[in-house]
């Protein structure tokens, strides 16, 4: 089992549509969780950290089930300028070793369509 | 603010020959994160420094990777000698601590071409 995993999509969706996305990682030990959102061609960046008791921001909400190991990303009233790639991301925080881990999701593709 | 530099944008160069990519992380940041990003692998973390000093090296692909950091303002991922399976989009981020919940703060990423 890969260790973050995520549909690639497309997902096409009109505007004004809601989408979700789900995630799911393997680690039970993994401690905090982030979805990231990245345009074409440009740098990841934070949309939004997921809490365990779920949150909202907007139009955004992330929830996350610790039993079922997935977090999800739901997005109400797309519009245009949501059109990216959205990416999960799991910290399972120190290794034994000492080494911190973070873990990217390969990214969900979303399209808003006119 | 500045936020990470990272240079080249865009390189391109034959193979065998020595890449050095290059990264100012933002002030006051302790961590440096080195990424490569691929459509078939996704995001890679291959290395993170804490403090300049190097903490995890286990995503280096290869010893053609080398990545240091002589001071709290730069670093550099170096590949020599270089092959077409190297061409991605290479990532540096820093962060402020390692707190759980703290985000990470990417570069404008170095696309890298091997030919």
């Amino acid at each position: 089992r890969k260790e973050v995993e995520q549909d690639p999509g497309p997902f096409n969706v009109p505007e004004g549509a809601t989408v979700a996305f789900n995630c799911t990682y393997s680690n039970s030990a993994s401690q905090s969780f982030f979805w990231y959102r990245q345009d074409c061609r440009k740098e990841p960046k934070l949309l939004m950290s997921v809490y365990s008791s779920g949150n909202e921001d907007g139009r955004f909400t992330a929830q996350l089930n610790r039993a079922s190991q997935y977090i999800s990303l739901l997005i109400r009233d797309s519009k245009l300028s949501d059109s990216a790639t959205y990416l999960c991301v799991v910290n399972s925080g120190y290794s034994g070793a000492g080494s911190y881990q973070l873990t990217f999701g390969k990214g969900t593709k979303l399209s808003v369509i006119p | 603010d500045a936020g990470v530099i990272q240079s080249p944008r865009h390189e391109v160069t034959e193979m065998g020959q020595e890449v050095t990519l290059r990264c100012k992380p933002i002030s006051g940041h302790d961590y440096l994160f080195w990424y490569r990003q691929t459509m078939m692998r996704g995001l890679e973390l291959l290395i993170y420094f804490n403090n300049n000093v190097p903490i995890d090296d286990s995503g280096m692909p290869e010893d053609r990777f080398s990545a240091k950091m002589p001071n709290a303002s730069f670093s550099t991922l170096k590949i020599q000698p270089s092959e077409p399976r190297d061409s991605a989009v290479y990532f540096c981020a820093s962060s402020p601590t390692m707190a759980a919940l703290d985000p990470q703060h990417f570069g404008d990423g170095t696309r890298l071409s091997i030919l």
